[in-house]
């Protein structure tokens, strides 16, 4: 079965450190791969996603970068963060195209909680 | 812009009380719906999820939903709600053009609180 595992679950920085969080998934091969961000009464608003290695789509302009070093491995970095990073990063795949027919649904990692002081 | 909007951001309801959560979403063209919940703890999962067929969908514990497609709505209904019910609730759409890339739209959330 696919698991899909993304760390660290929590996360404290100072302003203008960098970051990493790492997204791994498991038991599937070229999965589209997904980061997420969950503000407060927000909702979840889409960051970055990937159909396949070295191809990344960024949705909204931010101080975030993502990169897919690998099939199943996921990374969002930012060089120097700020306090508007602060959230709750969800990592998320989905069937490839050699999946089959893309429905859209989604499979959530456990999640990362940002908080830039 | 495609978007998803889900009416009430907080609600609170007793036990054995109905539930209806509202969610509309903005896009013409063939859609796959879908509901997540979110429990305190745990991680984002599939609550229900409707592609085509009978608008009425029926989900994981009692929940069930249903597609209005003239109202571009997929409201969340549960008849009778459990104090295990708390959790916050996602409607999310992704539009045929974007199936191919797997990209879910999201709104804003609702939380439920049910008090026992």
């Amino acid at each position: 079965s696919q698991t899909i595992h993304q760390w660290p679950a929590t996360l404290v920085q100072p302003v203008g450190s960098p970051l990493s969080l790492e997204c791994t998934v498991e038991g599937t091969s070229n999965p589209n791969l997904y980061w997420y961000r969950q503000a407060a009464g927000r909702g979840l608003q889409l960051l970055f996603y990937s159909v396949g290695i070295g191809q990344i789509s960024s949705e909204v302009p931010q101080n975030l970068s993502a990169s897919r070093p690998q099939d199943r491995q996921f990374i969002l970095s930012s060089k120097k963060l700020l306090l508007s990073d602060s959230g709750f990063y969800l990592c998320a795949w989905s069937p490839g195209l050699a999946g089959g027919p893309n429905t859209g649904e989604l499979f959530f990692g456990e999640g990362s909680r940002l908080t830039v002081l | 812009a495609q978007s998803v909007s889900q009416h009430n951001h907080h609600v609170i309801l007793s036990e054995a009380a109905s539930l209806e959560l509202g969610c509309n979403y903005s896009y013409g063209g063939t859609v796959n719906l879908f509901w997540y919940v979110q429990y305190p703890g745990q991680h984002l999962q599939l609550l229900l999820k409707y592609f085509s067929g009978d608008p009425l969908v029926k989900g994981i514990k009692g929940f069930e939903a249903e597609f209005i497609k003239s109202k571009f709505s997929f409201n969340l209904r549960k008849p009778s709600v459990q104090w295990s019910d708390t959790a916050e609730y996602f409607c999310a759409v992704n539009a045929a053009f974007l199936r191919n890339t797997g990209k879910l739209i999201f709104g804003q959330g609702t939380t439920l609180q049910v008090k026992p």
